[in-house]
């Protein structure tokens, strides 16, 4: 089973600040990687797919880079609507497995 | 609009069994490999189980195997979830998301998830 890490666990940022998560895999996931967001009170949606590409809807303030084993999502500048659960997902393989995740909130 | 919609959660004592549905909406969900994923009570995401396109092949995690069994009917739209052998730890938040894939993949991402059913299992 692929195990993935992130950091840091709790990020709190102040609007208009950038914010970085790291997703570190313990085997090469080439580029397989996703990330989710949770708001408070939703089900997960997708921001980034196979480790760089926003999904339909997501701005552009969120980017995605990296492959093999380390990821990061950034944004650029936090908004008071990005606060909620990250999560890196990989999908190379089964069981797909997820990261602990990312609480984001504002300062 | 592609849209997800969970049913068949409820309480349910140790032992019993329970049918999750999700129903498809949007979409051909004959094109599209599907997945269960659940969320226990203030924990994160754990991937129970994913079907392919057709229903011919599905995958289980360790946690459920044996006891969850996943199938699709695609001329209902609708993807189903059979909980046998229930335990207080499957306790959670069943999300239904479709699969999207890369060229040479069969499910790489997960977009969109449905709202999610919740499941209790209590003695």
């Amino acid at each position: 089973e692929i195990v993935l890490t992130q950091s840091p666990l709790s990020l709190p940022v102040s609007p208009g600040e950038p914010a970085s998560i790291s997703c570190r895999s313990s085997d090469s996931l080439h580029n397989y990687l996703d990330w989710y967001l949770q708001k408070p009170g939703q089900s997960p949606q997708l921001l980034i797919y196979l480790g760089s590409n926003r999904a339909s809807g997501v701005p552009d303030r969120f980017s995605g880079s990296g492959s093999g084993t380390d990821f990061t999502l950034k944004i650029s500048r936090v908004e008071a609507e990005d606060v909620g659960v990250y999560f890196c997902m990989q999908g190379l393989q089964t069981p797909f497995t997820f990261g602990p995740g990312t609480k984001v909130d504002i300062k | 609009e592609v849209q997800l919609l969970e049913s068949g959660g409820g309480l349910v004592q140790t032992g019993g069994s329970l049918r999750l549905s999700c129903t498809a909406s949007g979409f051909t969900l004959s094109s599209s490999a599907m997945t269960w994923v659940r969320q226990a009570p203030g924990k994160g995401l754990e991937w129970v189980s994913s079907i392919r396109e057709s229903g011919g092949s599905s995958h289980y995690g360790d946690s459920v195997k044996g006891r969850f069994t996943i199938s699709r009917d695609n001329s209902k739209n609708t993807v189903f979830l059979q909980m046998n052998s229930l335990r207080a730890e499957d306790t959670a938040i069943y999300y239904c998301a479709k699969c999207s894939r890369a060229e040479t993949g069969w499910c790489n991402w997960l977009d969109p998830w449905g709202q999610g059913t919740l499941v209790t299992v209590s003695s």
